[in-house]
């Protein structure tokens, strides 16, 4: 699926660096969402950007910070992260609600 | 909040055999998914499937949303078909689905 697009695919990340992690839907859809894959552990919901406005999230700590800029982009700035923060982050769209999610490829995070 | 347990948790089949995948609920949902997330991390929605019967291909999936659970069939396996298997649903006004465990499928030669 090419609809939902995430860059970088792989990062590594001291942790007192401060990087960003960007994802791009071409599906015209209106809702984002970030998502947090660990391992042995389901997929995690951090955030919801509906109408680029946030309407979830999740008790995820002040060290993730997202910002919608509009439908299109969705962006997840890191900072002051900890080892346990390493995972893979699949960012998501869809249209009128949670039916029909579609995922992204997914940033794999390792945070030294 | 709503809990969603899969099983099981690990399958290995040779190619050709038949599957059957299982979500069990604990409450009432107005959504239900099941997804193919591939070796390199891509997840694909398979189904939408709330309640009812839906096919595609090899694949199929059954939803009975009175009993609370839901079943995916892969018939005819192939290697491609290897990978985990999630189910996700969410209630009704909640804009977030919530994640089973997942199925590890691993499709042998």
């Amino acid at each position: 699926e090419t609809g939902v697009t995430q860059t970088p695919r792989h990062l590594v990340m001291g942790m007192t660096n401060k990087k960003s992690l960007k994802c791009e839907q071409h599906l015209g859809h209106n809702a984002m969402y970030w998502y947090k894959q660990s391992a042995k552990k389901p997929l995690e919901l951090m955030f919801v950007y509906s109408l680029e406005e946030r309407v979830e999230n999740n008790s995820v700590p002040s060290r993730f910070s997202p910002e919608c800029p509009n439908s299109s982009h969705l962006f997840l700035h890191l900072h002051t992260l900890q080892p346990e923060d390493s995972a893979l982050y699949l960012c998501a769209s869809s249209q009128d609600g949670v039916a029909g999610l579609h995922f992204g490829p997914g940033t794999r995070l390792t945070v030294l | 909040g709503i809990q969603v347990e899969q099983s099981p948790p690990d399958l290995i089949l040779q190619e050709g055999a038949n599957s059957t995948l299982r979500c069990n609920f604990s409450d009432s949902v107005n959504n239900l998914q099941w997804f193919h997330q591939n070796p390199w991390g891509q997840l694909i929605n398979l189904f939408y499937i709330p309640s009812g019967t839906k096919q595609n291909g090899r694949l199929s999936a059954t939803t009975v949303a009175t009993e609370r659970y839901s079943l995916l069939y892969i018939s005819s396996s192939q290697t491609t078909d290897s990978g985990v298997y999630f189910c996700a649903v969410s209630v009704r006004g909640a804009q977030k689905l919530v994640f089973g465990q997942g199925t590890r499928l691993t499709i042998n030669p």
